[in-house]
């Protein structure tokens, strides 16, 4: 069945930027859904960063756009996450998922096991 | 924009009912049917319960139901389970096309 793995530095300076990449397996990531970023501070909720479809088409939370930038490679069956400017709040277990297509952002049905990236000298 | 309201902890013996609420505004909840729980147990990632307000995914099991009334979804368990012990997250498209998370509710099952 379709599984996500998230992969990338569990340790980042700050203002420094951030790069993870979530590799889709048991499945193409050129079907009709979009494939985003969720994420966890430690002992908070959940916040969406953003997602984006297999043709490139993006969507960003207003909150983090400035700082954001989702990318896809459909040869890999990949897509990334690059978050700029890096302070300690963004500290969190970062979570890849698989997106319904209706809203691109609310209906995450499958998700990679999270990893965790700590913002620190 | 403002998080969804959700009460920090309920809490039920086994066999029991209980529901959490989700309290938006008219601009989310209130406007879309586009609202989701998710279940997550310590160190696990969420899993999705309900999508669409009501509907289920493919082996959840029925002891789950979604609905809403006006501003507030509601998550209901039926015949509460030790397994079920977890804190569940809602979440709801919102009218500036992005989505917005509740604060998340720590279920105990006593």
């Amino acid at each position: 069945q379709l599984q996500l793995q998230e992969s990338g530095p569990g340790l980042v300076k700050p203002s420094e930027t951030l790069s993870l990449t979530c590799t889709v397996s048991g499945g193409s990531i050129r079907s009709n859904y979009y494939w985003g970023w969720i994420r966890q501070p430690p002992g908070k909720g959940l916040e969406y960063i953003g997602s984006v479809y297999y043709s490139g088409s993006t969507y960003y939370n207003p909150s983090l756009k400035r700082r954001v930038t989702i990318l896809v490679d459909t040869s890999k069956n990949q897509f990334s996450l690059r978050l700029s400017s890096v302070t300690a709040a963004d500290t969190a277990v970062y979570y890849c998922a698989r997106l319904d297509v209706d809203t691109a952002m609310v209906t995450s049905d499958i998700w990679g096991q999270g990893t965790l990236v700590t913002v620190s000298p | 924009q403002s998080a969804l309201t959700q009460p920090a902890s309920v809490s039920g013996s086994p066999g029991q009912s209980i529901t959490i609420s989700c309290t938006g505004t008219s601009n989310d909840i209130g406007r879309y049917n586009f609202v989701s729980w998710y279940q997550q147990h310590p160190g696990k990632a969420p899993k999705l319960m309900i999508k669409d307000v009501t509907n289920r995914p493919s082996g959840v099991s029925n002891r789950f139901s979604g609905s809403k009334s006006g501003n507030t979804a509601s998550l209901t368990i039926s015949g509460l389970q030790a397994e079920d012990e977890a804190d569940y997250y809602c979440n709801s498209y919102t009218s500036t096309f992005t989505v917005v998370f509740g604060g998340g509710t720590k279920l105990t099952v006593l």
